[in-house]
C-alpha cells in the first residue's frame, strides 16, 4: 500500500508484559515520529527519527519506551514492564523531509489496552 | 513548556452555517501553524497549514493567524455534515521539530 501502516491494529496485554508496535512508512519518507493519544486528547509527541537517528526523543515518558529504525525504514516501538496508564492508540506518522510544510502523514494507529 | 489550548467543544453549527474554531499558543517562537481533520477512531489529516500574519483561503477553508496575539483561528464556510469530525490545531517551533498538538475541538454540524 501507498500509506502508512501499522501493526498490530489492535494489542491487548497484561500488566507487566512486553510489547513491540510496528510502523512502515510511506517509501522515500526519511522523518518518522511516534505519537500517542489518549481519548479525548490531541497526539502527544513520543520520538522523532530523520533517517536511522533519533533526531528528538524528549517525549517518551520513561525508560520503560525505546524506539528504533535500525534501516531507515521501517520503526518499532517497544514499552516494557507495560503500565495501564500505557493504554492508548500509538500513532505513526512520515514525511518527506522534517516538518517543513507540516504534512504528517499518519497511520490508523495501533491500539493498545493493558490490562 | 510549549502548549496548544483548544475549546474542547462539541462546537454544534447549523448546516451551511460558519464554523470557527480557535486556537492559542504558548510559545512566542512559533513558526509553523497547521490544522488537521480527525474523523472518529481515523488518523488526523492535514486540512490547512500557515506560517504568516493574516488570512490563507482553501476553498471552503480560511486558517487565520495572529502572532502578536498567538493565536490561530479556522473558519468553515457553508459547513456540511461530513465536516463533523475533530480538529486538530498544531504547532511547529521550527521546521525540523515535532508538531505539538492540542486536545482538539469537537464540530458538529447539524443537517
Amino acid at each position: 500500500g501507498a500509506g502508512v501502516s501499522q501493526t498490530p491494529s489492535n494489542k491487548v496485554t497484561e500488566k507487566g508484559k512486553y510489547v513491540e508496535l510496528r510502523c512502515d512508512p510511506i517509501s522515500g519518507h526519511t522523518a518518522l515520529y511516534w505519537y500517542r493519544q489518549s481519548l479525548g486528547q490531541g497526539p502527544e509527541f513520543l520520538i522523532y527519527f530523520q533517517g536511522t537517528g533519533a533526531a528528538d526523543d524528549s517525549g517518551l515518558p520513561n525508560d520503560r519506551f525505546f524506539a528504533v529504525r535500525p534501516e531507515g525504514s521501517v520503526s518499532t516501538l517497544k514499552i516494557q514492564r507495560t503500565e495501564r496508564g500505557d493504554s492508548a492508540v500509538y500513532l505513526c506518522a512520515s514525511s518527506l523531509q522534517g516538518t517543513n510544510t507540516g504534512e504528517l502523514f499518519f497511520g490508523e494507529g495501533s491500539r493498545l489496552t493493558v490490562l | 513548556q510549549k502548549e496548544v489550548e483548544q475549546n474542547s467543544g462539541p462546537l454544534s453549527v447549523p448546516e451551511g452555517a460558519i464554523a470557527s474554531l480557535n486556537c492559542t499558543y504558548s510559545d512566542r517562537g512559533s513558526q509553523s501553524f497547521f490544522w488537521y481533520r480527525q474523523y472518529s477512531g481515523k488518523s488526523p489529516e492535514l486540512i490547512m497549514f500557515i506560517y504568516s500574519n493574516g488570512d490563507k483561503e482553501d476553498g471552503r477553508f480560511t486558517a487565520q493567524l495572529n502572532k502578536a496575539s498567538q493565536y490561530v483561528s479556522l473558519l468553515i464556510r457553508d459547513s456540511q455534515p461530513s465536516d463533523s469530525a475533530t480538529y486538530l490545531c498544531a504547532v511547529s517551533i521550527s521546521g525540523n521539530t515535532p508538531l505539538v498538538f492540542g486536545k482538539g475541538t469537537r464540530l458538529s454540524v447539524i443537517a
